[in-house]
């Protein structure tokens, strides 16, 4: 099974509204990277959380990482019509510096 | 200006030809990456360069062949191409190791008939 797992699959949110994306990873990592995807694009770097931090903020977003459940989670708040994309996250382990494993992704779509 | 731009965006071809897609980035950055992203969407690295030098490749059939003629271009190269290569080929680069931030060509949207 992959390393890093998004939940849900698929959200559908009206604009305005909270969305709140979950990561689960099964090894240790470095750090975990969260990514845009609009349709037909190239991914997008968001934010990126070490281990040894606890949450973080940009813009919009805030990240979360628990290293003892091995989970985090992206919230975007008052959401826009702008952020319908897909989101993954990406762990960077601590045994390979060498590539991130992505998650397969949540679907966003925020309903003007 | 394109950080990290990929040619052709779009590659349609018969099954059993040889294609070939090319990324160049103007980013400064030491390492660059080949990922498929299949129809579900999941995003598989195949190959990373830093330096021009080979450092991963993931059990990629030897069908496809990256080259690195220089820092800023990672070019990859499909032989005998089959219906499942059928994806989207994503160029990515960064600066160091992946515990940094990417950044991601368009995509390359490759379809075998």
């Amino acid at each position: 099974s992959q390393q890093g797992e998004e939940d849900p699959q698929a959200l559908s949110i009206q604009e305005g509204e909270n969305a709140t994306m979950n990561c689960s990873y099964k090894t240790s990592i470095n750090n975990l990277q969260w990514y845009r995807q609009n349709s037909g694009r190239g991914l997008v770097h968001l934010i990126l959380i070490r281990s040894n931090e606890r949450e973080k903020h940009s813009g919009r977003l805030r990240v979360t990482l628990d290293t003892s459940k091995k989970s985090s989670s992206l919230l975007i708040t008052a959401s826009r019509a702008a952020d319908t994309a897909s989101y993954f996250c990406a762990t960077a382990l601590k045994t390979s510096y060498d590539k991130v494993i992505f998650g397969p992704g949540t679907s966003l779509s925020v309903i003007p | 200006d394109t950080a990290v731009s990929q040619t052709p965006k779009y590659l349609v071809t018969q099954m059993g030809n040889d294609k070939s897609i090319k990324c160049e980035q103007n980013l400064g950055h030491d390492t660059m990456y080949w990922y498929k992203q299949d129809s579900k969407k999941f995003l598989k690295i195949m190959f990373s360069y830093n330096n021009k030098e080979l450092i991963i490749n993931e059990t990629v059939p030897n069908r496809f062949s990256p080259k690195s003629p220089d820092k800023a271009h990672l070019n990859l190269h499909i032989n005998s191409l089959e219906l499942g290569d059928s994806a989207v080929y994503f160029c990515a680069s960064t600066t160091g190791n992946s515990y940094n931030e990417q950044f991601f060509g368009p995509g390359t949207r490759l379809t075998v008939l």
